[in-house]
Formats: C-alpha cells, sequence, structure tokens
C-alpha cells in the first residue's frame, strides 16, 4: 500500500463549478499537508499548506485536514479555465522526506 | 529572486553516455531533493540531502549519484544512462519539514 493515495481522474468540470480534491494517508504521524498546482511542462507549484488538522481558506482555494480519518481535501470555488492543471498532493511528518500522491489531472470547460 | 534553477532544461542521450544535472537554489535552504516524475508513477525521490555534506538514498536511487557541492547546489549524475531513465527530473529545495519549492525540471530522453 502506498502512503499516499490520490484519484488520477481526470475530472472535467464546468466553468464556475465548486471542484473537490482528495487524498488519503496510511501515516500518522504526518503533520505537514500541501496541496501543488502543476501545469503541462512545467514544475509543481505550492498552492495550499497546511500544519496538522482543520482548514484553510486562501481566495478561491480551500484545504481540509481530517487527521482522525486520515483525508485531505482541497475545494476549488468558481472554477476557471486557467485552473485546468494536474493537482498533487503531498505530506510530511517531521523528518526531511516528502510523500507525493499521483495527481488528479483537473479541467474546467468554459 | 530566482528560487531553485535547472541546467539543462532538455536532453537527449544515448545508452551507455553520461550526463550532470545541476541544480542551484537561493533561498538559503538547508534541504534539497532530486525527483524523476514518470506519467501514472507521479514524484519519486532519487536522492535527498538534509544539510551541506549529507545525502541519502530515495526511493529510486539505482543508476544516479549525487553530490552536494555547497548550501546552493545540488548535483545529479546518470554514469551510464539507460532508456528506463527516460523521465522529468526534478530538483526541489526546503527550508524544513514543509514545502519544498521545485525547479521547472530537465527532460530527458535516452535513445
Amino acid at each position: 500500500q502506498k502512503e499516499v493515495e490520490q484519484d488520477p481522474g481526470p475530472l472535467s468540470v464546468p466553468e464556475g463549478a465548486i471542484v473537490s480534491l482528495n487524498c488519503t494517508y496510511s501515516n500518522s504521524a504526518f503533520q505537514y499537508f500541501m496541496w501543488y498546482r502543476q501545469y503541462s511542462r512545467k514544475g509543481p507549484e505550492l498552492l495550499m499548506y497546511t500544519y496538522s488538522s482543520g482548514n484553510k481558506e486562501d481566495g478561491r482555494f480551500t484545504a481540509q485536514v481530517d487527521k482522525s480519518s486520515k483525508y485531505i481535501s482541497l475545494f476549488i470555488r468558481d472554477s476557471q479555465p486557467s485552473d485546468s492543471a494536474t493537482y498533487l498532493c503531498a505530506m510530511s511528518d517531521v523528518g526531511n522526506q516528502f510523500y507525493f500522491g499521483t495527481g488528479t489531472s483537473l479541467t474546467v470547460i468554459p | 529572486n530566482a528560487g531553485v534553477t535547472q541546467t539543462p532544461k532538455f536532453q537527449v542521450l544515448k545508452t551507455g553516455q553520461s550526463m550532470t544535472l545541476q541544480c542551484a537554489q537561493d533561498m538559503n535552504h538547508n534541504s534539497m531533493y532530486w525527483y524523476r516524475q514518470d506519467p501514472g508513477m507521479g514524484l519519486r525521490l532519487i536522492y535527498y540531502s538534509a544539510s551541506e555534506g549529507t545525502t541519502d538514498k530515495g526511493e529510486v536511487p539505482n543508476g544516479y549519484n549525487v553530490s552536494r557541492l555547497n548550501k546552493r547546489e545540488f548535483s545529479l549524475r546518470l554514469e551510464s544512462a539507460a532508456p528506463s531513465q527516460t523521465s522529468v527530473y526534478f530538483c526541489a529545495s526546503s527550508g524544513g519539514a514543509r514545502d519544498p519549492f521545485f525547479g521547472p525540471g530537465t527532460r530527458l530522453t535516452v535513445l
């Protein structure tokens, strides 16, 4: 079993829809949770970072962590065509290694 | 402020050739990483360096070597390239157990 599981999609939604992206994990020691956005042929760029449980909001993006269920989510409100990308979840414990999901491909249709 | 830079951007090698991928960061981060990204496999850690002078193997180290030249630079060497090493290589750096910053990547094809 992989440390981090993420549905690869692809996910296709109409412009303006609410998008929900999810990851599950198995290591209860994970404390830092991240979401990256990766455009085609580009490097991953940090979108959201959360420490421990709870919600974090940044504009149209909300990151949610439920440590009791070992489940994290990223919500995108009022989705735009420019949100079309691959979204990767990542997490770490207090060490130096990061564990990534395989990414979910999202297309927002105008 | 350039962040993480990688050279070259693209490279084509023949089987058995060697090459070095260069990475540099200007964020004064202690930790640096080399990942490869393949379709359906996600990001897989090749090697990492928790601090200047230390390196450790990741998930897929075979066929690679690394050098942490100083705090800024971390290079990845392929001694004898194989077609299985065709991939996109990303360097990343981090100031701790959170949010690594990634470079733009190197697309490597081994024929």
